[in-house]
């Protein structure tokens, strides 16, 4: 059982390029997440998808867009990456997004630098 | 003030002891906690959630709740040199209909053999 798979697991770009994350999960779940991780801030969202075929902003989405593919997959998409976009990339998924106790599972993470 | 504030850390603790992790929230509104570890450089891993004020025990994991004072703690008995880790608080709202999970910098453990 694979859980959440996320590609690339590293990825450097210079200012200006653009590139997707892909994500993909196997559990059958109808919410899924994108998170950045920052030294300092946490785990902050950057947009999720509560189901298929919807998605909404999370605290930081300037710069990104999202597509649910379909129930499995959820991409992050930056168009003009920005040194300020140098993170971790986590994607999540969880059963649903209205059961308050709905836990996430994290998938690997990206490591993104910006030069 | 953050809305969810843990201590950073490092703590250390000698193996064998009770570790225990503090994170206050400032939503009184707020209505689960989740727990999660992190090792270095892997994803968070969910430990254990609670919502009702009061214990809730899963093997040597204890979390602790109490509404009235906005806090919760994890306790992690007989500590293990693997529970060196950095362990996430996290509280979920649900407000309006909108629902916001937000989680703490986290706490950085150290268990020392």
């Amino acid at each position: 059982n694979a859980g959440v798979t996320q590609t690339p697991k590293f990825q450097v770009l210079k200012t200006g390029q653009s590139m997707t994350l892909q994500c993909a999960q196997d559990m059958n779940h109808n919410s899924m997440y994108w998170y950045r991780q920052d030294p300092g801030m946490g785990l902050r969202l950057i947009y999720y998808s509560a189901s298929e075929g919807t998605t909404d902003k999370g605290e930081v989405p300037n710069g990104y867009n999202v597509s649910r593919l379909n129930k499995r997959e959820f991409s992050l998409r930056l168009e003009s990456a920005a040194p300020s976009q140098t993170s971790v990339y986590f994607c999540a998924s969880s059963a649903s997004r209205g059961s308050y106790n709905s836990p996430l599972h994290f998938g690997n993470g990206t490591r993104l630098t910006v030069t | 003030q953050k809305e969810v504030e843990q201590n950073s850390g490092p703590l250390s603790v000698p193996e064998g002891a009770i570790a225990s992790l503090n994170c206050t929230y400032s939503d009184r509104g707020s209505q689960s906690f989740f727990w999660y570890r992190q090792y270095s450089g892997k994803s968070p891993e969910l430990i254990m959630f609670i919502y009702s004020n009061g214990d809730k025990e899963d093997g040597r994991f204890t979390a602790q709740l109490n509404k009235a004072s906005q806090y919760v703690s994890l306790l992690i008995r007989d500590s293990q040199p693997s529970d060196s880790a950095t362990y996430l608080c996290a509280v979920n709202t649900i407000d309006f209909g909108n629902e916001k999970l937000t989680f703490g910098t986290g706490t950085r453990l150290t268990i020392i053999p």
